[in-house]
């Protein structure tokens, strides 16, 4: 069974710093995504990492994917208030598309 | 920009109700999904479809069903509803090997 966790699970961290959200699972995948979700919304696709070495930027946000690893990291550069959210990985099962996604992170970014 | 749309965003009903939530896609996605999401456990799969009038049970299906009778939608029933079914249900859709795209959610609360 595929296991997929978060850590940390709670971040608050200030405004201008950089932190990093690492997403770890337990079985092969080659493909992993990356989706946010703003306090009472639904969740909205950040990233989607299709392979090995795999590196995806967007604005301050920067995700990647180590398959050897089975680790995928979400790095925020100089964070601003806008980034507050629920930060959830989800991997990819290998077959109908069926994701197992992680517990979430709660990012909270302090002025 | 895909649209996908829930029935309702918040409905209140009784124990040993049957319950139909109800999502349409209008991007012509093959596949979609139904989850739950439970404060500290995550999204968690009910049922998934890949193609119309094709289901798939997906981690935790008891005391739910499906039916996808067109392209476009796919519902989720409660047979009888439970307090246990309490949560937010969220719809979602994809195309393959691409993000999934999320519904606004549906907070059933269950009496």
């Amino acid at each position: 069974e595929l296991k997929v966790e978060q850590n940390p699970l709670f971040l608050s961290m200030q405004e201008g710093k950089n932190y990093t959200i690492y997403c770890n699972y337990s079985t092969t995948s080659d493909r992993l995504y990356w989706y946010r979700q703003d306090p009472g919304k639904s969740l909205e696709s950040l990233f989607v990492l299709l392979s090995n070495g795999a590196v995806k930027q967007e604005g301050r946000l920067m995700a990647s994917l180590d398959t050897k690893a089975r680790l995928s990291t979400l790095h925020i550069t100089a964070a601003v208030h806008d980034l507050s959210a629920t930060y959830f990985c989800a991997v990819d099962r290998g077959f109908y598309e069926k994701l197992t996604f992680g517990t979430g992170t709660r990012l909270t970014i302090i002025p | 920009d895909v649209k996908v749309t829930q029935s309702s965003r918040y409905l209140v009903k009784r124990t040993g109700e049957k319950v139909f939530l109800e999502c349409v896609q209008d991007m012509d996605h093959e596949n979609m999904f139904w989850y739950r999401q439970d404060p500290g456990l995550g999204l968690r799969l009910i049922y998934f479809s890949y193609d119309v009038k094709m289901k798939e049970k997906g981690d935790i299906p008891e005391g739910y069903s499906v039916s996808r009778e067109k392209k476009e939608r796919f519902s989720l029933i409660l047979e009888s509803a439970s307090t246990n079914q309490t949560s937010m249900y969220l719809c979602a859709s994809s195309l393959s090997h691409k993000a999934q795209y999320f519904g606004p959610g549906t907070r059933l609360t269950v009496l």
